[in-house]
This record gives structure tokens, C-alpha cells and sequence, in this order.
């Protein structure tokens, strides 16, 4: 069974800190790892894509890849209360997409 | 405007009562799939398509059809809906498998 696992939280940081959210899969052949942001009652839309080892940074977001432990992260720098929502990882997985059940993140003012 | 189309947006019926839930796109895009999202399990993928013609299954397919007969369409057919059927559907498409995925605004299914 080739699993997507992230902690469910929730996870609480105040305004401004910096939200670590983590990621681990379970496909070694997995070539594409997305993050995406979900709002209660929305569909998910994408926040960061990454495809090689190393960080990807975007505005506040960074995305970390380590294929050689399975593990992708996101850093979100100067959280705001509007980053509160759930954040799933995705990881493709032969022809289908995988995706993890989320995390919640909470930033408090 | 770039969008994928999902209708329904609700709908309740009754256990084996034939229903389809219809999803479109207007992105050019050759990759769709659908999903089911439920309390603690996170998105699971029901069926995908590669392109006009092909599909196949994701991880829950069972008691789910779909067609995929132009490249904008991709419905998801339930032949007789159970009770665990309830959830909460998402369609969404991509250029290829590899790339961003799309959502539509997602479909709330429950099945009396």
C-alpha cells in the first residue's frame, strides 16, 4: 500500500511564528510532491510544487524535498490568521495521485 | 475564465437510486480524476484519466464508474448508491499527471 502520512494536529502558532508542517511517503518512484491549502467547505487549490531535493521558496512558503528519507515539508514565515486552514500533501504514486489526510493549522492573533 | 465545473453542487437520494455527477473543464487539460474526501481520511483518489478514452481505477474504486468519451467531460457515475457512499466529492484536472491539479468546487453526496 503506497501511504501518504501527515500529522492531523491541529497545530497552533501564533502571528508571525513559522508553521513546520511535515510530510512522509511511502512510493520510492514518486516523482512530483505538491502542498495544498483547504479551506473549511472549499476545494483545495495549490500552494507549492516541488520535483528535486533541496528547498523551493515562494513568498512566505518554503518546500523542502528529501527523496532519500521520503519527506517533504512546508515552512510558512510570518504566519497570519488567514494561513489557518488544512494543508495536504500530495505525492504521485505510478499513475494516480496520493494525498495525505492533512494537517490543520491554526494561527491565533 | 479557467475552471472545472462540478453539478450537483448537493444532492440527497436514496440507497440504489442511479445518479450521476457531472465535471467539466475548459483548461485543454488530458489528466482528470475524482475523489472522495471524508472526515480523517483525507482525499482518496476514486478513478483517473490519462485522456479521451482511457481510465482507470485510483484507490476506492468500487461501486463508481466514469466515462471519458470528450476530453472536457469526465462523469462519475454511481449505478446504485449506498449509504457509504456519503461524502464529499471532488473532480479536478491537470495537464498531465505530474502537474497541478485543479479542483472543482466539490459535489456533498449523501445517500439516505
Amino acid at each position: 500500500q503506497k501511504e501518504v502520512e501527515q500529522n492531523s494536529g491541529p497545530l497552533s502558532v501564533p502571528e508571525g511564528a513559522i508553521a513546520s508542517l511535515n510530510c512522509t511517503y511511502s512510493d520510492r518512484v514518486s516523482q512530483s510532491f505538491f502542498w495544498y491549502r483547504q479551506y473549511s467547505g472549499k476545494s483545495p487549490e495549490l500552494i507549492m510544487s516541488i520535483y528535486s531535493n533541496g528547498d523551493k521558496e515562494d513568498g512566505r512558503f518554503t518546500a523542502q524535498l528529501n527523496k532519500a528519507s521520503q519527506y517533504v515539508s512546508l515552512l510558512i514565515r510570518d504566519s497570519q490568521p488567514s494561513d489557518s486552514a488544512t494543508y495536504l500533501c500530495a505525492v504521485d504514486s505510478w499513475n494516480d495521485m496520493r494525498f495525505g489526510a492533512g494537517t490543520r493549522l491554526t494561527v491565533k492573533p | 475564465e479557467a475552471q472545472v465545473t462540478q453539478n450537483p453542487r448537493y444532492l440527497i437520494t436514496v440507497t440504489g437510486k442511479k445518479l450521476t455527477v457531472t465535471c467539466s473543464q475548459n483548461m485543454n487539460h488530458e489528466y482528470m480524476s475524482w475523489y472522495r474526501q471524508d472526515p480523517g481520511l483525507g482525499l482518496r483518489q476514486i478513478y483517473y484519466s490519462m485522456n479521451v478514452e482511457v481510465t482507470d481505477k485510483g484507490d476506492v474504486p468500487e461501486g463508481y464508474k466514469v466515462s471519458r468519451k470528450e476530453k472536457r467531460n469526465f462523469p462519475l457515475i454511481l449505478e446504485s448508491p449506498s449509504p457509504n457512499q456519503t461524502s464529499l466529492y471532488f473532480c479536478a484536472s491537470s495537464l498531465g499527471k505530474y502537474n497541478e491539479q485543479f479542483f472543482g468546487p466539490g459535489t456533498r453526496l449523501t445517500v439516505l
